[in-house]
Parts: structure tokens; C-alpha cells; sequence
């Protein structure tokens, strides 16, 4: 059974830093892209960033490039995204999600984690 | 860049069949999209991806209430014998090189 399993989240002053991690079991994680999808209260879905089978390709919505960063661990089956100086805007429930092959229609969702910026 | 479009509520009686469209920009209509289903307080759910020539292929454990199509740059979802359960937000999504896109969501309410 394919299982994504966010943590991380938390209450984060304005301009801090914190580090999202999804663990991920039951499907051969090094085959597939993977995703950092967000969802700020009461919004629809914003996707946030996208990293390679192997970790050689990166991709962002403008509005996180430079100030996000998403990596993955092969090894520990571990996706992550360093966020830092952090806005009030970027309050949300991030969701990570399994690439379906190197297609990019979202076939595996998390349930989530909430971060939230505020002072 | 590619844009979605989907009407912001919808709404069907219980046990009848209900179409929700996401529509495509003109200049990306030959794209495939993704639905998803997003239950009240919980995660979303990958319903399934269809393709420009109307075929589609869905996520494990989706029953077959649940179908896609295809008009030009319309994609549509079906849910056919309405449950209650269906009663949720769902979403279209398509993806071009770096970049992904969502619409706006359309809110389906079983009456």
C-alpha cells in the first residue's frame, strides 16, 4: 500500500525557517518525481514545487523560487522542502504527492501538514 | 501559460449523475488533465487523468460511478449514482515542462 506521510509543520514567525519531511513506503520511491502541493485555509490547491526520479531537477512556483528548496533522500525514501524567510502568505496545509511515473498527474496524496507564519 | 477553468459550485440529487467540466486554454486544449477529489477536512484523492482523445485511466480503488471524457478543449468528469460521500470539492490539474497547474475547483453539492 502506497503511503506518504508528512511532518514538520508548525507555528513559524514571519521571516523564520522550517523544514517539511514526507516519508514515503510501499511503492520504489527512486522511480518517480515527486511534489510539494500546498493549500492555504479556506483556498484551492497551489502546486509549490516538483524534484526528479534522482534529485537532478528541480522546479518551483515563482512565488517560493529562492526562498524554498526541495530535495529528496533515495535512500531514506524521504522527500523534503526547506522553507525559509517565511510570510504570512505562505500559510498553509502542504501536501506532498507521488508524479506517476515521470508524468506529472498527482496519483498518491499525504494527508498533510499545516504551517503556519505568524507573529 | 496553461490555465483551468471550472465553474465554482455544482450541484445534483442523490442517485442522479452529474458532468463537471474543466476547461482548457485555447492554445493548450490537445493537453491531458488529472482529477482529484478533495472530501470535506481530509487530503485529496487521485480520481484519474484524462486525455484529449476522450480515453482516461483512473487511480486503484476508484469505482466505476466515476468517468472521463473529452470535447476539444473540455474535460469532463461524471460521477453517475450519486452517494453522499461524493459530496466534495474536486479539482482539475494539468502539467507543461516546469510547471503545474490547477483550477479553481468546482464545489459539488448532493442534494
Amino acid at each position: 500500500e502506497v503511503q506518504l506521510v508528512e511532518s514538520g509543520g508548525g507555528l513559524v514567525q514571519p521571516g523564520g525557517s522550517l523544514r517539511l519531511s514526507c516519508a514515503a513506503s510501499g511503492f520504489t520511491f527512486s522511480n518517480h518525481w515527486m511534489t510539494w502541493v500546498r493549500q492555504a485555509p479556506g483556498k484551492g490547491l497551489e502546486w509549490v514545487a516538483n524534484i526528479k526520479e534522482d534529485g537532478s531537477d528541480e522546479y518551483y512556483v515563482d512565488s517560493v523560487r529562492g526562498r524554498f528548496t526541495i530535495s529528496r533522500d533515495n535512500v531514506k525514501n524521504s522527500l523534503y522542502l526547506q522553507m525559509n524567510s517565511l510570510r504570512a502568505e505562505d500559510t498553509a496545509v502542504f501536501y506532498c504527492a507521488r508524479c506517476h511515473g515521470s508524468s506529472w498527474n498527482f496519483d498518491y496524496w499525504g494527508q498533510g501538514t499545516l504551517v503556519t507564519v505568524s507573529s | 501559460q496553461v490555465v483551468l477553468t471550472q465553474s465554482p459550485s455544482a450541484s445534483a440529487s442523490l442517485g442522479a449523475s452529474v458532468k463537471l467540466t474543466c476547461t482548457l486554454s485555447s492554445r493548450h486544449s490537445g493537453y491531458a488533465i488529472a482529477w482529484h477529489q478533495q472530501q470535506p477536512e481530509k487530503g485529496p484523492r487521485y480520481l484519474m487523468k484524462v486525455n484529449s482523445d476522450g480515453s482516461h485511466s483512473k487511480g486503484d480503488g476508484i469505482p466505476d460511478r466515476f468517468s472521463g471524457s473529452s470535447s476539444g478543449a473540455e474535460r469532463y468528469l461524471t460521477i453517475s449514482s450519486l452517494q453522499s460521500e461524493d459530496e466534495a470539492d474536486y479539482y482539475c490539474q494539468t502539467w507543461d515542462t516546469g510547471i503545474v497547474v490547477f483550477g479553481g475547483g468546482t464545489k459539488l453539492t448532493v442534494l
